[in-house]
């Protein structure tokens, strides 16, 4: 059981807009740290996709996008495409458990 | 651009300490201010922070973990490293390291997959 919660998966068809939540709680979210998104493809490791709950490192397309509400914060895909295929993770801080946590990942399969 | 890559046994039997080397290349890891972390990821699931450490030696750990974990750092070989003792087969999984600015993940290692089993 993750403290961050995701969808297990989400799909959309080429071109389309998907969204992947992730939801946690007054000690990490909600307590306003900051909330980071990942990209696995398959057999590779992780990838900073999203810092800071919506700026994106050099080289991230603007097709991805991130935002912050409350307890809650969303990765946005517009335009999707075959390689955007992958997992993909957020993580932030909880000051209850002191340390770092992640959410259980979200599958996105392209269509 | 900075460069991280694990080296280490890849089998360890279980009751044994796990122990890995990250090396950083392509900046000094007393440089910035940054912390060196390590994350796992058994096959199939989600990723676990296991801790990080400052160039001072500074470190956190995550709790579930931190009676077996130990992490290091050499800054003359510009290496961490991570132990963990009195394995199971609950600590298979692919270990990275991976460089920390403030708390997200910037730079990571390739992985190494780590089977616990006699």
């Amino acid at each position: 059981q993750s403290v961050l919660t995701q969808p297990p998966s989400v799909s959309g068809a080429p071109g389309q807009r998907v969204t992947i939540s992730c939801t946690g709680s007054s000690s990490n979210i909600g307590a306003g740290f900051d909330v980071h998104w990942y990209q696995q493809l398959p057999g590779t490791a992780p990838k900073l996709l999203i810092y800071g709950n919506s700026y994106r490192p050099s080289g991230v397309p603007d097709r991805f996008s991130g935002s912050k509400s409350g307890t809650s914060a969303s990765l946005a895909i517009t335009g999707l495409q075959a390689e955007d295929e992958a997992d993909y993770y957020c993580q932030s801080y909880d000051s209850s458990l002191s340390g770092v946590v992640f959410g259980g990942g979200t599958k996105l399969t392209v269509l | 651009q900075v460069q991280l890559q694990e080296s280490g046994p890849g089998l360890v039997k279980p009751s044994q300490t796990l122990s890995l080397t990250c090396t950083v290349s392509g900046g000094s890891i007393s440089s910035g201010s940054y912390y060196w972390s390590w994350i796992r990821q058994p096959a199939g699931k989600g990723l676990e922070w296991i801790g990080r450490i400052y160039a001072s030696g500074s470190t956190n750990y995550n709790p579930s973990l931190k009676s077996r974990v130990t992490i290091s750092v050499d800054t003359y070989k510009n290496q961490f490293s991570l132990k963990l003792s009195s394995v199971t087969a609950a600590d298979t999984a692919v270990y990275y390291c991976a460089r920390t600015h403030n708390i997200q993940f910037d730079f990571w290692g390739q992985g190494t997959l780590v089977t616990v089993s006699s």
